[in-house]
């Protein structure tokens, strides 16, 4: 079975500008999740997606948004870049988003804002 | 609100040295501990975990036991070798649907040298 796959793998944009990062989970997975990570301040939530709904959503301003597909692929986007942005972009998959499911990675996306 | 506390590297060992990573949590209820690796330039794989109290999880020659009377889940392996030099995250997950996410520490950075 196919995991996790994320594009593009590395970007790099301006300041001011929008970003829009796409995630296919493994097939049959219905929950996907975002996470940023930075050197300073780790792995943080971004939202969660279920069923084309987004249950929760991290402590992250409204520039950050995301969406679910019927087929359970999913985006996010960025819009109006700081230079702050710039990070790598985990997306991540599960079966049921019980508390004991496993969230499967995908090799994430890396954002460059100049 | 939950959080996740992880010894803070970098940790320098030769191989074939015994390996712990301490990691505390802080949750309420009964969550679920994980422990996932991130090798240069890849996403996070996961590498055990375990659902309720008294739990072991293990794979590839290292363990954790969810110990919930000390709130702990630390990481052991009895020898290590080059190719376990990564970084390790301790996370949790407690509670699904609408809470759904996992909540991680900073990371770990292991070096193995020959």
């Amino acid at each position: 079975k196919a995991g996790v796959t994320q594009t593009p793998r590395y970007l790099i944009k301006t300041r001011g500008q929008q970003v829009t990062l796409s995630c296919s989970p493994i097939s049959g997975h219905r929950s996907v999740s975002w996470y940023q990570q930075t050197p300073g301040q780790g792995l943080q939530f971004l939202f969660e997606y279920f069923s084309e709904t987004q249950r929760n959503k991290g402590n992250f301003p409204g520039r950050f948004s995301g969406r679910q597909f019927s087929n359970s692929r999913s985006e996010m986007n960025v819009s109006t870049l700081e230079l702050g942005d710039s990070a790598l972009y985990l997306c991540a998959s599960s079966l049921s988003a019980s508390s004991t499911d496993t969230q499967y990675f995908g090799p994430g996306t890396r954002l460059t804002v100049l | 609100g939950n959080s996740v506390t992880q010894m803070e590297g970098p940790v320098t060992l030769s191989e074939e040295a015994f390996l712990t990573i301490n990691c505390t949590y802080t949750a309420t209820g009964y969550p679920s501990l994980f422990w996932y690796v991130q090798y240069p330039g890849e996403g996070l794989q996961l590498l055990l975990k375990a659902t309720k109290a008294d739990d072991k999880g293990s794979n590839k020659g290292f363990e954790a036991t969810y110990r919930k009377e000390t709130t702990s889940f630390h990481l052991e392996k009895g020898s290590v070798q080059v190719s376990d030099s990564a970084v390790y995250f301790c996370a949790l997950s407690n509670g699904g649907g609408s809470n759904y996410k996992l909540t991680f520490g900073k990371g770990t950075l292991l070096t193995v040298n020959p």
